[in-house]
């Protein structure tokens, strides 16, 4: 069974240091996005590729977070600074070209952050 | 913003119960899809349903979708203490490219 694979499950830091979150989307599809859940605010879009090409990260704070596919099967999201408020669960997710509009979306199990 | 909006945020019932979740959403949508979240887990999808469609099922899943109310609604019949979990609802974003989510609901069944 195909699925989303995300690296680290847990990571927790301290303020100011960098963290890299790495995906490995299911083969063949084309589409990855960047998830962040918090209590707060729910489920928030941070950044999305199609072929491997940024279509948008306006998600994202720029300052501090990058989003890059080195390649078809490994996406990255970095911080760099971390800070508390960064604390949440990063979840990756994958799905085949027409995501959005008819396909559904292949979710990681995440990866809880916590900045102290 | 959120495109959709789940109601009610939290509902808990018992084992054999119905549950019933709705989601609202605010703009013309190509089709509407329910996400399932166990607790540490992502998101599963359940069931899409186009904007031609009102209603469809899938096992003990009914989801109905009435596009001149800008609402959906998902009805988990008979359901068991593993229907415990958190429940989305996702259209897509203005330019169809992206799956924008709710705020949830957590259902708990207790037996």
């Amino acid at each position: 069974d195909a699925r989303v694979t995300q690296t680290p499950r847990h990571k927790v830091t301290e303020m100011g240091q960098e963290v890299t979150m790495r995906c490995q989307p299911i083969l063949g599809h084309n589409t990855v996005f960047w998830y962040r859940q918090t209590m707060m605010q729910g489920l928030e879009l941070l950044a999305y590729f199609r072929n491997r090409a940024p279509l948008d990260d306006s998600g994202m704070p720029k300052d501090r977070f990058s989003a890059e596919m080195p390649d078809a099967t490994l996406a990255t999201l970095k911080i760099q600074p971390s800070e508390p408020r960064d604390s949440a669960v990063y979840f990756c997710a994958s799905g085949p070209q027409g995501t959005g509009r008819n396909s559904p979306l292949h979710f990681g199990n995440g990866t809880r952050l916590t900045v102290t | 913003s959120q495109q959709g909006e789940e109601d009610p945020q939290a509902l808990s019932i018992q084992e054999g119960e119905n549950a019933t979740m709705n989601c609202s959403y605010k703009t013309s949508i190509n089709n509407l899809q329910w996400y399932r979240q166990n607790s540490g887990r992502g998101l599963v999808h359940l069931i899409l349903i186009r904007s031609n469609e009102r209603e469809k099922h899938s096992g003990r899943l009914r989801v109905t979708l009435d596009t001149s109310k800008k609402s959906s609604s998902l009805l988990i019949t008979a359901s068991r203490a593993a229907d415990t979990a958190s429940y989305f609802c996702a259209t897509a974003n203005q330019a169809g490219t992206a799956l924008i989510f709710g705020k949830g609901t957590t259902l708990s069944v207790s037996s």
